[in-house]
């Protein structure tokens, strides 16, 4: 039961165009939505929040949309760096702070 | 403080073998999280503790996994008996309270042959 979707495997975009990955859920008891964001051979780092309670969220060249009744949340990277390349995970939380993740998508962001 | 610190970073063990795992959480954070990433697969949630109590275990958590919080501080994961389905990635995170986006470590790559 794969409560977190993220059905694009992959994305490529060039420097300095916007990069969009979208991701969907199906369990509207979630109350907070994140984006992970993840280099090879390290941790998932924290990147942005969005609280069900609100439709976007942002911070400095990230953006976050949430669309409840659609259960779909999209992260917005604009303008893209090439140091922005790496697996993007969605996530999803119930107020017992364990988190349900979506497959990833990886972004590579040519030059 | 240097963030959740994870031990060893790598692990191969041959199948039937028992292997262990640490993490050192962030010393101010309560909660420690335990989760596994196979290739392709985002983070699996597998256990989690507040304080020194276990409040949650994955169905994904067979009998043959164990995760101790003695006095509220580091972690451990042990898997006796590993399998080659067991090679992967295994995860820990802490946060204070249910702080949202919490900290993960580098983690600890399994590699049952």
């Amino acid at each position: 039961d794969q409560q977190v979707k993220q059905n694009s495997p992959s994305l490529s975009v060039q420097e300095g165009r916007i990069s969009i990955l979208n991701c969907d859920y199906t369990n509207s008891m979630f109350d907070y939505f994140l984006w992970y964001k993840k280099y090879p051979a390290e941790g998932p780092t924290f990147l942005i929040s969005i609280s069900s309670i609100k439709d976007k969220n942002e911070d400095g060249r990230f953006t976050v949309f949430l669309n409840k009744s659609a259960k779909h949340l999209s992260l917005h990277i604009v303008p893209s760096q090439p140091g922005d390349s790496a697996v993007y995970f969605c996530a999803a939380t119930t107020n017992t702070g364990k988190l349900i993740f979506g497959q990833g998508t990886t972004l590579q962001v040519k030059p | 403080d240097t963030g959740v610190s994870q031990n060893p970073r790598h692990k191969i063990t041959k199948r039937g073998q028992n292997v262990t795992f640490r993490c050192d959480p962030i010393s101010e954070h309560n909660r420690l999280y335990w989760y596994r990433q196979t290739l392709g697969q985002g983070p699996e949630f597998l256990t989690y503790f507040q304080n020194e109590a276990q409040l949650e275990k994955s169905r994904l958590l067979s009998d043959r996994f164990s995760a101790e919080r003695p006095k509220g501080s580091f972690s451990t994961l042990e898997i006796q008996r590993t399998e080659q389905g067991d090679s992967a990635m295994y995860l820990c995170a802490s946060s204070l309270d249910q702080s949202y986006g919490y900290t993960f470590g580098s983690g600890t790559r399994l590699t049952v042959v």
